[in-house]
């Protein structure tokens, strides 16, 4: 089944700094999308790149795919305390989600 | 955005009783919702496809007698939970998709269940 899988795990990094999340996945796919969770509630949609787009920008966020290495990335430009929780790639219509990466915003 | 809620927001249950969670968007009819589980600390899992009007379909290793699926309306759908165990409790969240909006889906804020 088609999945992403997000590198790092986990991370932290201190308040104002950019924070780069990247996720692999196995097959073709038409879309991909990034989704925040917070600590034991529900996920918040973030942004979602088509198959034949190669970045795209969304506030503090930047998403850039490469389907060609299977691969997107996710950038959280000048971090904000409140940025701190997991973060899921999810491949197509099923949504298939990967593991996730904590992240940690340092104050 | 799009709006889907839970109810409950969290069950504290016996062991070997029924649990029934429901979905609902609120503001669109949603053709296709979907169930996850998710345990502490790990990734969402996709236990079915439920479609308004026919049999949800189940991921490989989900039990479909214990997870029943009822998708009754374009706005609701249910998962029952029976005879739960504590290995069932989870956190299960849910998503709508809204067909206007062909790829997106939008997620209920999840259901705690603790199983004693």
């Amino acid at each position: 089944s088609q999945q992403g899988e997000e590198d790092p795990q986990a991370l932290s990094i201190q308040e104002g700094e950019n924070a780069t999340m990247n996720c692999s996945y196995k097959t073709s796919i038409n879309n991909l999308q990034w989704y925040r969770q917070n600590s034991g509630r529900g996920l918040v949609h973030l942004i979602l790149i088509r198959s034949n787009e190669r970045e795209k920008h969304s506030g503090r966020l930047r998403v850039t795919l490469d389907t060609s290495k299977k691969s997107s990335s996710l950038l959280i430009t000048a971090s904000r305390a409140a940025d701190t929780a997991s973060y899921f790639c999810a491949t197509d219509d099923k949504i298939i989600f990967g593991k996730g990466t904590r992240l940690h915003i340092l104050p | 955005g799009a709006v889907v809620s839970q109810h409950p927001s969290w069950v504290i249950c016996k062991s070997g009783t029924s649990v029934k969670i429901e979905c609902r968007s609120l503001d669109f009819q949603a053709t296709t919702m979907f169930w996850y589980r998710q345990f502490p600390k790990q990734s969402l899992m996709l236990m079915a496809t439920s479609n308004e009007g026919s049999k949800a379909t189940y991921e490989q290793g989900v039990e479909k007698d214990k997870f029943l699926i009822n998708h009754a309306s374009l706005t609701l759908s249910t998962l029952t939970v029976t005879s739960a165990h504590p290995e069932d409790s989870s956190f299960y969240i849910c998503s709508a998709r809204d067909p206007a909006r062909t790829y997106e889906q939008y997620f209920g804020p999840g259901t705690r269940l603790t199983v004693t």
